[in-house]
């Protein structure tokens, strides 16, 4: 079955205690993206990747880390976790740019106290 | 001005209704456009993708004005479990910024 996969699905932990969030695909798609959404701010890009080893910023970097070493995994990292960074995550992957669209993950609902 | 606007609503309909959801965005140069649905605390799933020339699936109909800029949703028929929040997607062709609409949620109510 084509999915992307996040994990875990729930994470409490406390501030500045690093922590990671994996995503993985299995579609082979090129393009990878996180998102966090938050009451009335909506969905907003963390970071994006178009290909192995190529990320780049999106709207709210600040806080978070990602890596791409291999195609089909985009992890989340977060350094020094604060209590603003507590969200619903989405991980989501495209086959590419134009009318292709993004399958989401099942998201991740961090809380950080 | 926000990058892509939405009524919030919520739009509270009868079932059988038509009910149209209207989205506007600010970057002219907006290839791409998209609808999606997202249910409550799961992940948006995309309903459909809107062309140039409109395009329909089913009890669904998406329209594109460029000059406007903006796209809007169309449900005929509406059932029980069309009652979600509706994403409006916008994407710059080449880019990876894919900007996403508050959303408008709708109730189909019995």
């Amino acid at each position: 079955e084509a999915q992307v996969t996040q994990n875990p699905r729930y994470l409490i932990t406390v501030t500045g205690k690093k922590l990671t969030v994996t995503c993985s695909q299995n579609m082979n798609h090129e393009y990878m993206s996180w998102y966090r959404q938050d009451p009335g701010l909506g969905l907003r890009q963390i970071y994006y990747s178009m290909n192995v080893e190529v990320t780049d910023k999106g709207d709210v970097p600040e806080g978070y880390k990602v890596s791409r070493k291999e195609k089909r995994n985009f992890p989340l990292i977060l350094e020094s976790p604060s209590p603003n960074q507590t969200s619903l995550y989405f991980c989501a992957s495209s086959l590419g740019s134009g009318p292709y669209g993004y399958t989401f993950g099942s998201g991740t609902r961090l809380t950080v106290v | 001005r926000k990058e892509v606007e939405q009524d919030p609503g919520p739009f509270n309909v009868p079932e059988g209704a038509t009910v149209a959801f209207n989205c506007t965005y600010s970057n002219s140069a907006s290839q791409s456009f998209f609808w999606y649905r997202q249910d409550c605390r799961k992940e948006p799933k995309l309903l459909m993708s809107v062309y140039s020339s409109g395009n329909e699936d089913g009890r669904f109909t998406a329209q594109l004005n460029r000059a406007s800029q903006y796209i809007s949703l169309l449900i005929r028929d509406s059932k029980l479990s069309d009652s979600a929040t509706y994403l409006c997607v916008v994407n710059i062709l080449g880019g990876q910024n894919f900007v996403f609409g508050p959303g408008t949620r709708l109730s189909v109510l019995p």
